[in-house]
């Protein structure tokens, strides 16, 4: 089955970029979205289609992808963003969905 | 205001069966596939299935690891998606999400818990 491989963890400083990335083979013709989730809450869509951001999500999230690798940048993080971050994904047939194994970011 | 509410959660032991509802409200639900997604305690999101609407055949996918034991449903009458749950195993212990999707729109429920346990 299909699979998408993010890195455990991501630890920055505030005020550093953060990139967390996603693998999978489908990548270079399937859209990745990007999904935040705090402790004790459900999941927020960050990014769609690749590098769109939804209304009400701040400008220092942003998305990216190239070959079979898609990336979440956090520019400037804050204290505020950590949490677990999820890439979500189709395969090539774009019938099986996935998520990556998350990524839990810290910033201190 | 788009509301999704999962019920049907609870204590099951292995083996059985429960079905889990996804009432709606705030959109034309007929207009939109609906997916399930889980999460087991501490542990990251997992993809279970989806329905198609009903002019694209409402057909359903499945992830492999309920694929023959899990069956999604809709009702667009009653604006609900339902996912029928059988066999089940120790690992399908998770908070049960329903969700959709249009463009930047994301929209989940608060999920409801299942724990399959002896």
């Amino acid at each position: 089955s299909y699979e998408l491989t993010q890195p455990p963890s991501v630890s920055v400083s505030p005020g550093q970029t953060a990139r967390i990335t996603c693998s999978g083979d489908a990548l270079p013709k399937k859209y990745a979205y990007w999904y935040q989730q705090k402790s004790g809450q459900g999941p927020v869509l960050v990014i769609y289609e690749d590098n769109k951001r939804p209304s009400g999500i701040p400008e220092r999230f942003s998305g990216s992808s190239s070959g079979t690798m898609a990336t979440l940048t956090i520019s400037g993080a804050q204290v505020e963003d950590e949490g677990d971050y999820y890439c979500y994904s189709t395969d090539s047939n774009g019938i099986q969905r996935v998520f990556g194994g998350g990524t839990k970011l810290t910033v201190l | 205001e788009v509301q999704l509410v999962e019920s049907g959660g609870g204590l099951v032991q292995p083996g059985r069966s429960l079905r889990l509802s996804c009432s709606t409200s705030g959109f034309t639900f007929g207009d939109y596939a609906m997916n399930w997604v889980r999460q087991a305690p501490g542990k990251g999101l997992e993809w279970v299935g989806f329905i198609r609407i009903k002019a694209n055949g409402g057909t359903t996918e499945y992830a492999a690891s309920v694929k023959g034991r899990f069956i999604i449903s809709r009702d667009d009458s009653k604006s609900i998606a339902y996912l029928q749950m059988n066999s089940l195993k120790t690992e399908d212990t998770a908070l049960y999400y329903c969700s959709y999707r249009t463009g930047q729109f994301d929209y989940w429920g608060q999920g409801t818990m299942v724990t399959v346990s002896s």
